[in-house]
């Protein structure tokens, strides 16, 4: 089965510091994965999301994930945070598009982000 | 473009009671799906709907039913309110049954008291 695990509850950073959020999944295929950002009172955004190709993938407002397979890990990351990126992070995996149902997604359990200025 | 409306955004029930959650998809999107989310945990996937029919369940008991109507929209309905059904209700939705990027609503914040 399936499983994502966010092994930081909290993180808190200063701002102008750079940030990385880890990941570890378990998975019985390739699957896609992804970060999502829920700040609140909102739902959850797409940050980004990696199948394949360069292990290194560029998302929205200035955040990275980097996947790698030998350690099934996806782990975000931001060279200098803001603000404004306090919320909640999520990653997730998904299967392939076109094999089972797509939008079942598996979630970790979250990682808070606290800025301090 | 509009993007994922949920409503209502907060209700309380009691124990045995029935609730009904609605849900419009974004513009042009065919395909909804429903995730709880309990607090502190991360959303947990109910049901997939595409087509009027639902096409993917996770682990949620029959008392978990819904609807999509010909316009797209949803509904989460759920009998038989217990405890631990108390949490944020997430819709989202999608270009297709089989696409993986998804957009969210804000959800819809169910007490069961």
């Amino acid at each position: 089965a399936q499983s994502v695990t966010q092994p930081d509850i909290h993180i808190t950073v200063s701002e102008g510091a750079s940030l990385e959020l880890r990941c570890n999944y378990s998975y019985g295929a390739t699957p896609y994965l992804f970060w999502y950002v829920q700040s609140p009172g909102q739902g959850l955004q797409l940050l980004l999301k990696y199948f394949s190709g360069d292990t290194l993938v560029q998302g929205i407002k200035g955040f990275e994930a980097e996947f790698k397979r030998s350690q099934s890990s996806f782990n975000l990351r931001k060279p200098s945070v803001h603000w404004s990126d306090a919320a909640e992070y999520f990653c997730a995996v998904g299967p392939l598009e076109g094999t089972g149902t797509a939008s079942k997604l598996t979630f970790g359990t979250g990682t808070r982000l606290q800025v301090t200025l | 473009e509009t993007g994922v409306t949920q409503s209502p955004t907060h209700l309380i029930k009691t124990r045995g009671q029935q609730v009904t959650l609605r849900c419009s998809s974004q513009s042009g999107h065919n395909t909804v799906s429903w995730y709880q989310q309990a607090l502190g945990q991360g959303p947990q996937f109910i049901f997939q709907y595409y087509r009027e029919e639902e096409n993917g369940r996770g682990n949620f008991p029959p008392r978990f039913s819904g609807l999509q109507f010909p316009n797209y929209s949803s509904e989460l309905n759920v009998n038989a309110l217990e405890l631990d059904d108390s949490a944020l209700y997430l819709c989202a939705s999608s270009l297709a049954a089989r696409a993986n990027v998804l957009t969210f609503g804000a959800g819809s914040r169910l007490t069961v008291l």
